[in-house]
């Protein structure tokens, strides 16, 4: 069975230190992958999307972004963390084939705070 | 444009209660998916479930159905008999054929009181 994980669970950093969350998924191949941000009490924003190693989509320009190093694997970046950032990050995975069309399945998350 | 909207933002019930949560979309896709999904206040999205746009049947899962109907562009979510553990935010999403993403709704968040 497939199953998606994601480290650290949480986080407080600094403003202006950098960022690494990763996500990797196992049981599955060419997942398409997903990067999403849920700011306390709001809903899902897409942050980055994946169908391939090194094939990355990024929705909303900011100060994050993202790597596919390996076809499992998913790394979200950023270089210095600003306030806004702070967040809960959900990793997500759905079937290769269009992306719109499958379920996702989503990781347990990262819980960001900034301060 | 592609929109879900959930109006209801936030719904209490007690214990044993039926609720249902609204779901309405917009698309000009022929072809589309709807999604549900259970966010439990461990933050993890769990999927429900996943219906076509040809296919208006409604579905029973235990004590969840589903009714899709296109007339009026909605898919709602309704609980039979619900239980605390039923206290989560509930999201509605829908397929973008064009952007290959799922659209996602705000949210409903439901609480169960016992």
């Amino acid at each position: 069975s497939q199953t998606i994980h994601q480290w650290p669970a949480t986080l407080v950093q600094p403003v202006g230190s950098p960022l690494s969350l990763e996500c990797t998924v196992e049981g599955t191949s060419n997942p398409n992958l997903y990067w999403y941000r849920q700011a306390a009490g709001r809903g899902l924003q897409l942050l980055f999307y994946s169908v391939g190693i090194g094939q990355i989509s990024s929705e909303v320009p900011q100060n994050l972004s993202a790597s596919r190093p390996q076809d499992r694997q998913f790394i979200l970046s950023s270089k210095k963390l600003l306030l806004s950032d702070s967040g809960f990050y959900l990793c997500a995975w759905s079937a290769l084939g269009r992306g719109s069309y499958n379920e996702q399945f989503f990781g347990p998350g990262t819980r960001l705070t900034v301060l | 444009a592609q929109k879900v909207t959930q109006a209801q933002t936030e719904i209490s019930v007690v214990e044993k209660e039926d609720v249902t949560l609204d779901c309405v979309y917009e698309t000009r896709d022929t072809t589309y998916y709807l999604f549900w999904y259970k966010q439990p206040p461990s933050g993890e999205l769990v999927f429900l479930i996943r219906r076509n746009s040809f296919d208006e049947q409604n579905e029973i899962s235990g004590r969840y159905s589903w009714n899709f109907q296109k007339s009026t562009s909605s898919f709602n979510f309704t609980i039979t008999a619900s239980q605390v553990v039923d206290s989560a935010v509930y999201f509605c999403a829908l397929s973008d054929y064009n952007t290959d993403k799922l659209i996602f709704g705000t949210g409903t968040r439901l609480q169960v009181f016992p």
